[in-house]
């Protein structure tokens, strides 16, 4: 089952902001509003950090939006932080059999 | 508080088996859709399946069904991911996760994750 497909790496300087980007089909990210992002640090468990395309749950800063155009989902990080460098991953509902599917993975680093 | 605890690390040998665990707290557990997810060493989080602790009901990603087995018992709050025969390849950090509502909604809470080690 093949994941979405995001940048390796993705890097900005403090106070700068970043975009992540996650790419599916029309099979999942193009074709539903089921698209979430996870946060994790090294040795820790992924935190969820906007689902359904743009929601932000409950204790996640602003400065985190998600959207959508197309088959391409987007994460921005707005007024990069240290705390922020971190793997990001995309994962989105996927018809069919799979039920759901996660990105390849993003490492944001703070310079 | 929601709270998803799971078992210790496992280190076994490649034909054993083994059974790992999920204990949910703080909420409804058998209203909740629980999830595991396996991230190998150094790579990506990879979707195995879901399981609703209500009435077992279970889906499975197509690149794990038949290769693990999904239960829970909810008289416990317990959920648990089995292998009947582990590889070499099932070398990974598992996690369970509860899902924020339905089949599509995503995973709001996580375990502390559960490494497990297959190595002769």
């Amino acid at each position: 089952q093949s994941a979405l497909t995001q940048p390796a790496s993705v890097s900005g300087s403090p106070g700068q902001s970043i975009t992540i980007s996650c790419t599916g089909t029309s099979s999942d990210v193009g074709g539903y509003n089921y698209v979430s992002w996870y946060q994790q640090h090294p040795g820790k468990a992924p935190k969820l950090m906007s689902y359904e395309v743009s929601n932000r749950p409950s204790g996640v800063s602003n400065r985190f939006s998600g959207s959508k155009s197309g088959n391409t989902a987007s994460l921005t990080i707005s007024g990069l932080q240290a705390e922020d460098e971190a793997d990001y991953y995309c994962s989105s509902y996927r018809s069919g059999s799979t039920l759901e599917v996660f990105g390849t993975g993003t490492k944001v680093t703070v310079l | 508080e929601v709270q998803l605890v799971q078992s210790g690390a496992e280190v076994k040998k490649p034909g054993e088996s083994l059974k790992i665990s999920c204990k949910g707290s703080g909420y409804s557990f058998t209203t909740y859709w629980i999830g595991w997810v396996r991230q190998m060493p150094g790579k990506g989080l990879e979707w195995m399946g879901i399981i609703y602790p209500g009435d077992s009901d279970t889906r499975y990603s197509p690149s794990f069904q038949g290769q693990v087995t999904m239960s829970a018992d909810k008289s416990i709050f317990t959920a648990y991911l089995q292998w009947s025969s582990l590889k070499a390849s099932d070398t990974a950090m598992y996690y369970c996760a509860r899902r924020l509502g339905g089949t599509t909604t995503p995973f709001d809470y996580w375990g502390q994750g559960t490494l497990v080690t297959v190595s002769s």
